[in-house]
């Protein structure tokens, strides 16, 4: 069964930091892959996705992805954290063409001041 | 993107008895989704809601624990039957997106805890 993988489980940096995120997938064939972001109190909304084409997936606030295929990864970068960016981060995948997303357990990011 | 409304936003629940969330979604949607996020766990998928068929579920999960209902393009219930306190989740009703193929949006999730 297809598998997401996010190695941090909870990051904390101060703004201005540099952040990665790790995700990876155990699926070999084609995907499509998502982050998504859930604020305090907040649902979750979706931050960039990856279908295909140019790897490197540029979303809101800042925030992009590179997918690197030989990894079976989908890191979530950003060059500058801010405070507001506490949340926690939820990376996903489909199969092909299937809409069944299968999430990775999520890394929550606290933003010190 | 589609704004996705759910009822209850909280609720405790006595064990042994069901909950019925509410899903309503500002237009109209062909694949509504529930999935379960368990404390300290990710998001799982329950089910695939398709106006006019039954509801597909996926391993794990059964008709008679979680009835889906799907009257219309724009609305859908899930109901958790014969509560535990294993059933404490968040319940989250999600749509794709009918412009953005393999894009889903999700509510802002039903939080059930069971004593």
């Amino acid at each position: 069964a297809q598998s997401v993988s996010q190695h941090n489980h909870h990051v904390i940096l101060s703004e201005a930091a540099s952040l990665e995120l790790g995700c990876n997938y155990s699926y070999g064939g084609t995907v499509n892959l998502f982050w998504y972001v859930q604020y305090p109190g907040q649902h979750l909304q979706l931050l960039l996705k990856y279908f295909s084409g140019d790897p490197l997936v540029k979303g809101i606030k800042g925030f992009e992805a590179e997918f690197i295929k030989s990894k079976f990864s989908f890191n979530l970068r950003k060059p500058s954290v801010q405070w507001s960016d506490t949340a926690e981060y939820f990376c996903a995948v489909t199969q092909g063409g299937s809409e069944k997303l299968v999430f990775g357990k999520g890394t929550k990011l606290t933003v010190n001041p | 993107s589609a704004v996705i409304s759910q009822k209850p936003s909280r609720d405790i629940c006595q064990r042994g008895t069901s909950l019925t969330i509410q899903c309503q979604v500002d237009s109209q949607v062909t694949m509504m989704f529930w999935y379960r996020q368990q404390p300290g766990q990710s998001l799982t998928l329950i089910a695939t809601a398709n106006q006019g068929s039954e509801a597909t579920y996926e391993s794990g999960f059964v008709i008679d624990k979680f009835p889906i209902s799907r009257p219309n393009l724009t609305f859908s219930t899930l109901t958790v039957s014969n509560l535990s306190p294993e059933d404490s989740s968040i319940y989250l009703c999600s749509v794709e997106s009918e412009t953005a193929r393999n894009t889903i949006y999700f509510g802002e999730g039903s939080w059930l805890t069971v004593v």
